[in-house]
């Protein structure tokens, strides 16, 4: 399958560090998505970042793919308590069925103040 | 805008009950998918619909799922004779069009316990 994997799992940092998570996908993609999840709510888009881009910067978040790696990392900067939820990746076939996004099961990240 | 409206937030049903789970998509959007999170897992496509047609229902179970989304009003998931299986997160998602060009804006879900 295409799934995306975090790594990790979980990770527990403090406020102002910084919190990198990463993610491993299988075939081609088109695109590859980071999205948020506080704790029994809805998904948050975060970035969007194409298979010909290498890296992509939206406030205190950083992107990198890796296409020949198949894999993406998301950094958050200068953490902050608030940041504190579940990070997905997700991803976008290269085929015909291109809307179809391809979750991975998480990072839970915790923000300690 | 509201952005993606899901209803109700939580579902409670008993085994052998019917869930129908609601989403209205954003102002301009008229794609809508559907997806759900078992506990501990990652989002899993479901179905993918536009106004009056069902485009990709490769993620539905075969049985007791379907799935709408009409003229008028919004996209209802039905799951008819529940389960404890079909206890899940359920999340619709909508986008203006072409998927390669945005992301997804998602509701913030109905959950629903089935006992």
């Amino acid at each position: 399958s295409q799934q995306g994997e975090e790594d990790p799992q979980a990770l527990s940092i403090q406020e102002g560090e910084n919190a990198t998570m990463n993610c491993s996908y299988k075939t081609s993609i088109n695109n590859l998505q980071w999205y948020r999840q506080n704790s029994g709510r809805g998904l948050v888009h975060l970035i969007l970042i194409r298979s010909n881009e290498r890296e992509k910067h939206s406030g205190r978040l950083r992107v990198t793919l890796d296409t020949s790696k198949k894999s993406s990392s998301l950094l958050i900067t200068a953490s902050r308590a608030a940041d504190t939820a579940s990070y997905f990746c997700a991803t976008a076939f290269s085929g015909g069925s291109n809307y179809k996004l391809t979750f991975g099961k998480g990072t839970l990240l915790t923000v300690n103040p | 805008n509201a952005g993606v409206m899901q209803n109700p937030r939580h579902l409670v049903r008993r085994r052998g009950q019917e869930a129908r789970l609601r989403c209205s998509p954003m102002k301009g959007h008229s794609h809508v998918y559907w997806y759900r999170q078992l506990p501990e897992e990652g989002l899993k496509f479901m179905v993918y619909l536009q106004k009056e047609n069902i485009i990709d229902e490769s993620g539905m179970p075969k049985e007791r799922f379907s799935a709408e989304f009409p003229k008028e009003g919004p996209s209802i998931l039905r799951i008819q004779q529940v389960v404890r299986g079909d206890s899940a997160a359920y999340f619709c998602a909508s986008s203006p069009g072409d998927s390669l060009a945005y992301g997804y804006t998602f509701g913030s879900g109905t959950r629903l316990t089935v006992v």
